[in-house]
């Protein structure tokens, strides 16, 4: 299994543009996750899934869209890239909600410049 | 909403060290993670905490569940070089139906020297 795979690895966007960070994984999980990291802050989640069709909102949804049209993959789209979007994004998934552990992609490093 | 207080922000130790972190919340929490991330790669669990008083080990790495259900902690003996990185606690969303969804502290940083 490769796991949880991120694509790309690094980007660099102008303000304005917009772009779809890709995630897919190959475990049958049914619970996805985007989270961004900012130095000294940890992970914060912008959005989640439990299944193929339904998506909700996390911590810090502004300014991304996603949707799950499949199990396997969830796309994280920024539709008019700002500054305040230079993070670190991870994608993460779970077979169930129970606490379990979440199994992170290697993640995507953005500018926005 | 909830906060996870993390402490050290960052630790400097030599190789051989041992070392102890803390986790700190307001609210209770009944699933305590530990995770590591490596540079540039994502976060991957140390270890998984599920009782009150709860000590687990896995290898060098012990981690405790505090009795208040409102703390944590993680001690790495005889540390290496390979031990750096960003050590991170998590804990599930509270109230309803956390869907999987965690609070992440904001991390210790720990550097290895030889």
């Amino acid at each position: 299994n490769a796991g949880v795979t991120q694509t790309p690895k690094f980007r660099i966007l102008k303000i304005g543009q917009s772009m779809t960070l890709q995630c897919t994984q190959d475990m049958n999980h049914n619970y996805m996750y985007w989270y961004r990291q900012d130095p000294g802050m940890g992970l914060k989640l912008i959005y989640y899934s439990v299944g193929a069709g339904i998506t909700d909102k996390g911590e810090v949804p502004n300014g991304y869209n996603v949707s799950r049209s499949t199990t396997e993959d969830f796309p994280l789209r920024l539709e008019l890239a700002a500054p305040s979007q230079t993070s670190v994004y991870f994608c993460a998934s779970t077979l169930t909600g129970a606490g379990n552990e979440q199994f992170f992609g290697p993640g995507t490093r953005l500018t926005v410049l | 909403g909830q906060q996870l207080n993390q402490s050290p922000q960052s630790m400097f130790i030599q190789e051989g060290e041992d070392v102890s972190m803390n986790c700190t919340s307001s609210s209770i929490f009944n699933t305590w993670l530990w995770y590591k991330q490596d540079p540039g790669e994502g976060p991957v669990l140390l270890i998984a905490l599920y009782k009150a008083g709860e000590l687990t080990s896995n290898g060098r790495l012990t981690a405790q569940f505090g009795i208040t259900r409102k703390d944590s902690f993680l001690n790495i003996s005889a540390s290496i070089p390979s031990d750096v990185g960003i050590y991170f606690c998590a804990g599930p969303y509270a109230g309803g139906t956390s869907y999987g969804k965690l609070t992440f502290g904001q991390g210790t940083i720990l550097t290895v020297h030889p």
